[in-house]
């Protein structure tokens, strides 16, 4: 099974600030996937990517596939930014996504 | 397109109970999965279909869980009997690719008293 491990585990910034989440795990994959969980519990999905960089508003996301790592960057964070967010891996060998533990963001004003 | 559908929203049920939760994937989407999420253990997969044949269903804890999909449109997760440690919220989500973005319906919060 690929071990995915966020961090931080909790995270608390200032309106306006750069913020920025990782991801590492195990064994290689096929697709790495940013989702996004606002308190009320609805899962979005904001990025799926299997090398390089996205980008989507304010939200960045990059990933290096030899070193096994993704970070997630918010840039401006706003308080509506406030979220878990969870990184989660699609194995090489089919769809099975496994998941990190998730990321929970506070943006104060 | 409604996005994925998911009923009931919340159920509370007593151990020993059947339950039913029924998810209605987006229209198109060839992939659907079934989630559960906990505090403990976050989110983990139980089982996904794909063109409504059950391919991996090695995340499904034990015989009490099943679940179908009997045409494109439906799929079900059924729980029986239910415990207490099956308390969770239970999401489906859809894709049009196995590996492509995956789409999330609201979850069902499910308690067993």
């Amino acid at each position: 099974k690929n071990e995915v491990e966020q961090s931080p585990q909790n995270l608390t910034a200032q309106e306006g600030e750069f913020i920025t989440i990782n991801c590492s795990y195990s064994v290689g994959i096929s697709a790495l996937h940013w989702l996004q969980q606002h308190p009320g519990g609805g899962i979005v999905s904001l990025f799926m990517l299997s090398s390089g960089k996205k980008k989507h508003g304010r939200l960045i996301a990059t990933i290096n596939i030899q070193e096994k790592h993704s970070s997630l960057h918010i840039t401006a964070s706003h308080p509506r930014d406030s979220a878990v967010y969870i990184c989660a891996v699609g194995a090489d060998s089919g769809y099975a996504l496994n998941f990190g533990k998730g990321t929970s963001l506070l943006v104060t004003p | 397109d409604a996005g994925v559908i998911q009923s009931p929203r919340h159920e509370v049920t007593e151990m020993g109970q059947e339950v039913t939760l029924r998810c209605k994937p987006i229209s198109g989407h060839d992939y659907l999965f079934w989630y559960r999420q906990t505090m403990m253990r976050g989110l983990e997969l139980l089982i996904y279909f794909n063109n409504n044949v059950p391919i991996d269903d090695s995340g499904m804890p034990e015989d009490r869980f099943s679940a179908k999909m009997p045409n494109a449109s439906f799929s079900t997760l059924k729980i029986q009997p239910s415990e207490p440690r099956d308390s969770a919220v239970y999401f489906c989500a859809s894709s049009l690719l196995g590996v492509g973005e995956q789409y999330f319906g609201p979850g069902t919060r499910l308690t067993v008293t």
